[in-house]
């Protein structure tokens, strides 16, 4: 696609459930991020993959949350036993590469809702 | 530790000049970036500076000043649609080369 698309645009679960988060980034990006940004926040940093690799996971908040990245492509981003406070939006972003002045695109997010 | 401070809100009329500074504060620095955000919608990308010195984008420019810590997106001729919020956001050049963003300057533009 044109764009990065993230799946599903909303999610409703009960806590303690598990819940998996989809992005798929433009075509030829080899840079891959996911932030969290809560309502009227700033965008919260969680991950970055440079090709499938991970450089660095120390923003994931917790260890009930986990990413990976297959092919260069598509990410999955899971949270193992939801909480209410993992209530958010989850952004996706993709830029050509990780230079710092590459522009980051992003998806429209996953608004994920936890009861 | 890494963090970014700027305005919470600012208010302007419609033709106006508007400043939107930012402060931060990283381990390492790899360049100073500026989205836009409407609400509901997605972050968007406006400018990006590595270097000392102001960057022209049509009605936006943003400045850098590395000795300062500091940088600003400049908004000329105000309009109606520009009313959103503003993010800086910096690349921490240490580690995973994570970006950090501002907690967002939300601009209002008056008529």
């Amino acid at each position: 696609g044109a764009g990065v698309s993230q799946s599903p645009s909303n999610k409703v679960t009960e806590k303690g459930k598990d819940v998996e988060l989809r992005c798929d980034p433009i075509s030829g990006h080899t840079a891959l991020y996911w932030y969290r940004q809560s309502l009227g926040q700033g965008l919260e940093f969680l991950i970055y993959f440079q090709g499938n690799s991970a450089p660095d996971k120390s923003g994931l908040p917790s260890d009930r949350f986990s990413a990976e990245r297959t092919g260069g492509s598509v990410s999955t981003l899971t949270i193992q036993r939801t909480q209410q406070e993992d209530s958010a939006v989850y952004l996706c972003a993709s830029s050509l590469d990780g230079a710092g002045g590459q522009p980051q695109h992003f998806g429209d997010g996953t608004r994920l809702s936890i009861l | 530790g890494q963090s970014l401070e700027q305005p919470s809100e600012v208010t302007a009329v419609e033709g106006a000049i508007v400043q939107i500074n930012c402060t931060y504060q990283t381990s390492g620095f790899y360049g100073l970036s500026w989205y836009q955000q409407h609400d509901g919608g997605a972050p968007t990308f406006l400018s990006y500076n590595a270097l000392d010195g102001l960057e022209e984008t049509g009605r936006f420019s943003s400045f850098l000043s590395r000795s300062d810590s500091y940088g600003y997106l400049l908004l000329q001729e105000l309009q109606m649609k520009d009313s959103a919020s503003y993010f800086c956001a910096v690349r921490d050049s240490t580690g995973g080369f994570k970006t950090i963003f501002g907690a967002g300057t939300r601009l209002f533009v008056k008529a």
